[in-house]
């Protein structure tokens, strides 16, 4: 299978806990994106990678997140302290370039308890 | 701030007839738009897009209308099979930018 792969796919945690998820992307795909989705809501940005650098981040994106693409490929996004509000879906996505349409993984979806 | 909306969050066909899904958009500032479906438990999977320089793109049974003037963008399925059912979500981006925008979803079913 060589689509966007996450783990875990599910993550169950208690509040105040750290934790950190993998996506591993399409090969030749230099973008990588992080989302965020919500019970009703359409997946809400994070941030994005060029290759390895982060590009942008969005003010949903709080100190206790942080995101890294140390190599170009896999990247990980982690949550530190995390709260009941980070309950969420959070999905992965890679592109080609910047108007190439991305490919999503299936996402981690995360419970804080 | 939503800048892409989706009003309807449900829309239920006949099978056979069409699907007419809806999106609408408040930055002039976008040039690219986007179509995905989702089923349950997986990630949005890609459907069609079009650029701001057309107004219409079409694939097979799909065909996305853009209409800059209103900001309007719309999927249309014909004819709608049961297996289209699913939540499908708009998305945009803006010239030169990275993000992509998505719209809160439709939730399509076809009836057979």
């Amino acid at each position: 299978d060589t689509g966007v792969s996450q783990d875990p796919r599910h993550k169950i945690t208690k509040r105040g806990q750290n934790v950190t998820f993998r996506c591993d992307p399409i090969s030749e795909h230099n973008r990588l994106y992080w989302y965020r989705q919500t019970l009703g809501q359409g997946p809400e940005f994070l941030t994005y990678f060029q290759n390895e650098a982060q590009l942008e981040k969005s003010r949903l994106l709080s100190d206790r997140f942080s995101a890294e693409r140390p190599k170009g490929s896999f990247s990980t996004l982690e949550i530190q302290r995390t709260e009941q509000g980070d309950s969420a879906m959070y999905l992965c996505a890679s592109s080609l370039g910047d108007k190439d349409e991305q490919f999503f993984g299936p996402g981690t979806r995360l419970t804080v308890l | 701030d939503q800048q892409v909306k989706q009003n309807s969050p449900s829309l239920s066909v006949q099978e056979g007839r069409i699907s007419i899904l809806n999106c609408d958009y408040t930055n002039s500032m976008f040039d690219y738009f986007l179509w995905y479906k989702k089923y349950p438990a997986e990630g949005p999977t890609f459907l069609i897009s079009i650029s701001s320089i057309k107004d219409k793109n079409e694939d097979g049974r799909f065909t996305v209308f853009l209409n800059k003037s209103a900001k309007h963008l719309s999927l249309h399925i014909v004819p709608s099979q049961p297996g289209d059912s699913a939540v499908y979500f708009c998305a945009a981006s803006a010239i030169q930018g990275g993000q992509f925008y998505f719209g809160t979803g439709t939730s399509l079913t076809v009836i057979p």
